[in-house]
């Protein structure tokens, strides 16, 4: 079946500006995760959702970043009045249960110029 | 609060040689899962395997073989007779199952260089 699927694969903005990162989980997943990657680290935790709700938003930077999955499936990761510091590649991961194996997709490159 | 170290940030090795990636992992939980994943330069993460700290038995899959041990606190991942393909950057990860954040918390990733 399909896997994890991310759009647009690349954004580039410019600082100050709002962008948002869609993400479309394994069909019948219910857990859905953001992470973001910087150059040369592992993948850092940002969200994680649990049907339509947002269960532990723990690992977002500051309130200008948010995240939505209104209807459980598809989740818009959304960043306001972005920062060069914001650079990264933006991961999403389904499972179908938390702490059971998560899949990654392929991320989207976010360059904030 | 959780955390994972791989202490070794590159290896390289020649094909067909032995190699094995440490992973070190902190965690005030008792029950936890431990993970694997690859990275090839593709970008795209590959899950590997998924151990809970119940099962510490040792497991193998073809030329992978994961060593599992509770009392040093390790979950070290070895590739037998490695190949070119193998060329990637590893990471361990953790995911508790109270407390801490529910996601997987993953180490800085060892980066892995297998030369023909």
């Amino acid at each position: 079946g399909a896997g994890v699927s991310q759009t647009p694969s690349n954004k580039v903005t410019e600082k100050g500006k709002y962008v948002e990162l869609r993400c479309d989980p394994i069909s019948g997943h219910t857990a859905l995760y953001w992470y973001r990657q910087s150059l040369g680290q592992g993948p850092e935790f940002l969200i994680y959702f649990q049907g339509t709700g947002a269960a532990d938003d723990s690992g977002l930077p500051n309130d200008r970043f948010f995240a939505v999955r209104p209807e459980g499936s598809v989740s818009t990761l959304k960043i306001q009045r972005t920062e060069r510091g914001d650079s990264a590649v933006y991961l999403c991961a389904s499972s179908d249960y938390r702490g059971n194996e998560q899949f990654f997709g392929p991320g989207t490159r976010l360059t904030v110029l | 609060a959780q955390k994972v170290t791989q202490a070794q940030t590159e290896i390289s090795v020649v094909e067909k040689e032995d190699v094995t990636l440490d992973c070190v992992y902190e965690t005030r939980d008792t029950t936890y899962y431990l993970f694997w994943y690859k990275q090839p330069p593709s970008g795209e993460l590959v899950f590997l395997i998924r151990r809970n700290s119940f099962d510490e038995q040792n497991e193998i899959s073809g030329r992978y073989s994961w060593n599992f041990q509770k009392s040093t606190s390790s979950f070290n991942f070895t590739i037998t007779a490695s190949q070119v393909v193998d060329s990637a950057v590893y990471f361990c990860a953790l995911s508790e199952s109270r407390g801490g954040a529910d996601g997987l918390t993953f180490g800085k990733g060892t980066h892995l260089i297998i030369q023909p």
